[in-house]
């Protein structure tokens, strides 16, 4: 199936360091999602992009994709301990079919 | 608050068992989806379905099959249970594709399934 690979797989911060992890795919994506997984727990939403180019943001978090629409970047600003978990991104190759899911960047953040 | 239940979050079963995994959506979703999440591995997509009696395959449908008898219930079922599908299985469903995603997707909080 189509591939999207990301990186790093793990990120070791100190707490108030800025943190990024990359999504890249072989083919041109419709749109990608990013999804959080707390340690025990299951993928939860984040945010959407569907433009070439975009850039959005949620508080301490800012979300790019690319102008080829085949990579995407999450930025962290200042992580906190309550970011501690694995992003994981998802693009869909064309509509009507189920998302890629990313192997996820595991974050670990200490105070 | 919208759910997505999956029957049972733990499940230990033994070699060539038929195992049942359920899982209920209270949203009206017209997609739902079965993954399983290994470690370095990912979440893969085994099956989905995009209406009632419709199913995909996935990446990896091999020893699996599903059934999506009602809008809200999509059951995986592994028709002989082996050591290899001891893994952590992830239910999840979404509004039609056409819709964008408007709200990505909403996971169950998954059973862990041990074939011993």
């Amino acid at each position: 199936g189509q591939q999207v690979m990301q990186i790093p797989q793990y990120q070791h911060v100190q707490e108030g360091e800025d943190f990024t992890t990359y999504c890249n795919s072989s083919t041109t994506l419709s749109n990608i999602q990013w999804y959080k997984q707390r340690p025990g727990g299951h993928p939860v939403f984040l945010i959407q992009l569907v433009k070439s180019g975009e850039v959005k943001k949620q508080k301490r978090l800012t979300f790019q994709f690319g102008e080829a629409k085949k990579n995407s970047s999450l930025h962290i600003t200042a992580t906190q301990t309550t970011d501690v978990g694995t992003y994981f991104c998802a693009g869909r190759r064309h509509s009507g079919y189920a998302l890629n899911f990313g192997k996820g960047t595991s974050l670990l953040v200490t105070p | 608050d919208v759910k997505v239940t999956q029957s049972s979050r733990y499940l230990v079963k033994r070699t060539g068992e038929k195992v049942f995994l359920e899982c209920v959506q209270d949203m009206d979703h017209e997609n739902m989806f079965w993954y399983r999440q290994d470690p370095g591995l990912g979440l893969r997509l085994i099956y989905f379905s995009y209406d009632v009696k419709m199913k995909e395959k996935g990446d990896i449908p091999e020893g699996y099959s599903v059934s999506r008898e009602k809008k809200e219930r999509f059951s995986l079922i592994l028709e002989s249970a082996s050591t290899n599908q001891t893994s952590m299985y992830l239910c999840a469903s979404s509004w039609d594709f056409r819709d964008g995603d408007r709200y990505g997707y909403t996971f169950g909080s998954g059973t862990r399934l041990t074939v011993v």
